[in-house]
């Protein structure tokens, strides 16, 4: 069964603070991995990775993909009030028997003044 | 460009009643949605339509019915709600650019009392 992992659940930091958010996948036909940020309603587009060790950069936020050992991560430095919201990591997969998109729990980062 | 429309944005229902949450895209996508979110639980798919005339069950089918009316259109319907039923419903739509980009509509936060 396919499966997506995120972890921590939940995170509290205070502003300033570097955090590195997990997220990580066992699936069959694996085609992408996507992370979302979802702050009061629905979930927007952070990033998209296909390939492994290559970086995709957004301000702040990073992202990297490990195809080898299963994984990815979500970095945000120097953090701010504005980034607390649930993370979301998605892995798209090929022919899957639950639609393309498998979701994980979703990380939430709460960030104090 | 309203994207993904989801109607209504709050309801709340006694246990037994039925109800139908609509979702609309305008974006001409074959593929559409219908997730729930629960806290700590990320998206849970419910049901899919891969193309205008077809349905799937996804992972937590069960108390839901769903209608691909036509291409723009995929309602979600609870013929008999339970409290257990209360969650927030998401409606996506799908397209693939390479990679599937969703879009998500706004939620509609149900509650069953």
């Amino acid at each position: 069964e396919d499966k997506v992992v995120q972890s921590p659940l939940s995170l509290v930091v205070h502003e300033g603070d570097t955090v590195t958010l997990n997220c990580s996948y066992e699936v069959t036909n694996f085609r992408s991995l996507l992370w979302y940020k979802q702050e009061k309603k629905a979930p927007t587009f952070l990033f998209m990775l296909t390939s492994s060790g290559i970086e995709k950069k957004s301000g702040r936020l990073s992202s990297i993909l490990d195809k080898k050992e299963l994984f990815s991560i979500l970095n945000i430095t120097a953090t701010q009030t504005g980034d607390s919201a649930i993370y979301l990591c998605a892995v798209e997969v090929l022919g899957g028997s639950q639609g393309n998109l498998i979701f994980g729990k979703g990380t939430k980062l709460s960030v104090k003044p | 460009n309203a994207g993904v429309t989801q109607t209504p944005k709050f309801q709340v229902l006694k246990t037994g009643q039925s109800m139908t949450l609509q979702c609309a895209q305008d974006m001409n996508h074959n593929s559409m949605y219908w997730y729930r979110q629960d806290p700590g639980m990320g998206l849970r798919l419910i049901y899919y339509s891969a193309s205008e005339g077809t349905t799937d069950k996804g992972e937590v089918p069960n108390g839901y019915n769903v209608s691909r009316l036509n291409k723009r259109e995929f309602s979600l319907r609870l013929e008999s709600a339970a409290p257990s039923q209360t969650s927030v419903y998401f409606c996506a739509s799908l397209v693939d650019r390479g990679f599937t980009e969703a879009f998500f509509g706004q939620g509609t936060r149900l509650t069953v009392v």
